[in-house]
């Protein structure tokens, strides 16, 4: 299957701070990415679908101007963790959309593990 | 009530045993039916999807929709230690797009 690559894999930062996540989908483009939250022993719960060249679409209760997405190529999403807080400490996973297969499938990235002190 | 329900586990098997996993979901618009494994601190990983009703059959697994009791099952066969991880069944409704997961359940399979 297609890849989709995350970086940094695991940060670790401090209150207050803010911290860029980049989706990069390596082998196909993707007009279409989505970023996913997971905290501990509990499923995905999609925070904002992005798409490339336009704004993001955030889901209730996500806050735009505190997770800013960034979809400036078809390859490559970025969210950024504005203002930090140790409540945002969470598994942070992107996938990526292929419009080429049978029913556009989505492939996840390893995810980055966010830390705030 | 969430829209995909699923038991959470932790389900402890012995190797070589069937396994079933399943899933309940509220939404008819639903359409495309996936299950995922994850690992530990990993991304989920696509192991089967399912258009509408039916069955399907991939090696070891087999995955099942019932749309009229909005059912979603997944049977593991001769399971092994290295099935040992977290299930998660997702749904997606042809006009959005996104995907609903459950909640995930545990699998240990134990040698």
């Amino acid at each position: 299957g297609a890849v989709v690559s995350q970086h940094p894999s695991r940060v670790i930062c401090k209150s207050g701070t803010s911290v860029k996540i980049e989706c990069r989908s390596l082998d196909f483009q993707a007009t279409t990415m989505f970023w996913y939250r997971q905290f501990p022993k509990q499923s995905l719960m999609l925070m904002a679908t992005s798409n490339e060249g336009s704004k993001a679409t955030y889901e209730q209760g996500v806050e735009k101007d505190k997770f800013l997405i960034n979809h400036a190529s078809l390859t490559l999403s970025t969210l950024t963790v504005t203002s930090a807080h140790p409540e945002d400490s969470s598994f942070y996973i992107c996938s990526a959309r292929d419009f080429s297969g049978a029913y556009n499938e989505q492939f996840f990235g390893p995810g980055t593990r966010l830390t705030v002190l | 009530q969430k829209e995909v329900e699923q038991d959470p586990g932790p389900l402890s098997v012995p190797e070589g045993a069937i396994v079933s996993l399943n899933c309940t979901y509220s939404n008819s618009a639903f359409q495309y039916f996936m299950w995922y494994r994850q690992y530990s601190r990993k991304g989920p990983e696509l192991l089967m999807y399912t258009y509408s009703s039916g069955n399907k059959e991939d090696g070891r697994f087999t995955a099942q929709v019932d749309k009229s009791s909005k059912y979603i099952s997944l049977f593991i066969r001769d399971s092994q230690p290295s099935d040992s991880a977290t299930y998660l069944c997702a749904t997606m409704d042809t006009g959005r797009r996104a995907l609903t997961f459950g909640s995930g359940t545990r699998l240990q399979v134990q040698p």
